[in-house]
């Protein structure tokens, strides 16, 4: 029973192109959240939605956009991929917005743009 | 704004022996501090955290860390490691903010030799 889940768990695809990354959390938490990690293992959060509304949107290209369809998912589209977009995506999730709240991530995704 | 360094990018220790990962953070604000670890090809799973109650915090895995206001330090530490505890460990700080946002160290690689 995984508690974070997220699909694929590699992407290739070419500079220029449009990807979308899933996660699907089945924990019943209200909070999920988009992080990136590059090459030399620095991990930023990128977006943090509570019940479906955006609550953190760092400085992130406006080529990334998260959508949350329910309150279990929260997808990350990224437009005109570009080779700086390499990085492992993982998506966390937590009970609630507050720092008392533990954040679970999910096993990540290796995006590679070639 | 929150910050945290984590000193040592590479720790190598051999099996049975103290394992010490060091923290330092930087807050204007009470901090929170949080201890991750992500196992290779994994996410990130919660150590221990700070926030506020005992300085002496105890985790998961027999580790622990201590939170020094005077030093500004959250250390990691374990009196015997073994060679699951090979992993990268990361520090992390909240504003303890409603957003949960955490500001990630730049993570240390943890080896044990046998």
């Amino acid at each position: 029973d995984t508690a974070v889940s997220q699909t694929p768990k590699y992407l290739v695809t070419q500079m220029g192109n449009d990807k979308s990354i899933k996660c699907e959390q089945n924990l019943g938490h209200d909070t999920m959240y988009w992080y990136k990690q590059d090459s030399k293992k620095f991990l930023k959060i990128m977006f943090s939605y509570n019940n479906k509304e955006l609550i953190i949107n760092e400085t992130v290209p406006n080529r990334f956009s998260p959508k949350s369809p329910d309150k279990a998912h929260l997808n990350l589209h990224i437009n005109s991929l570009e080779l700086g977009d390499s990085a492992v995506y993982f998506c966390a999730s937590s009970q609630g917005e507050g720092y008392n709240y533990e954040q679970y991530f999910g096993p990540g995704t290796r995006l590679t743009v070639t | 704004a929150q910050s945290v360094t984590q000193l040592g990018s590479h720790v190598s220790v051999s099996e049975g022996a103290l394992v010490l990962l060091r923290c330092n953070y930087s807050s204007s604000v009470p901090p929170y501090l949080f201890w991750y670890v992500q196992y290779p090809n994994q996410g990130l799973q919660l150590l221990l955290k700070y926030t506020s109650a005992a300085t002496l915090v105890k985790g998961i895995n027999g580790f622990e860390a201590e939170f020094k206001k005077s030093e500004t330090s959250f250390h990691l530490t374990k009196p015997s490691a073994h060679m699951s505890d090979a992993a990268e460990y990361f520090c992390a700080v909240s504003d303890g903010g409603a957003t949960n946002k955490l500001i990630f160290g730049t993570g240390t690689l943890l080896a044990v030799q046998p």
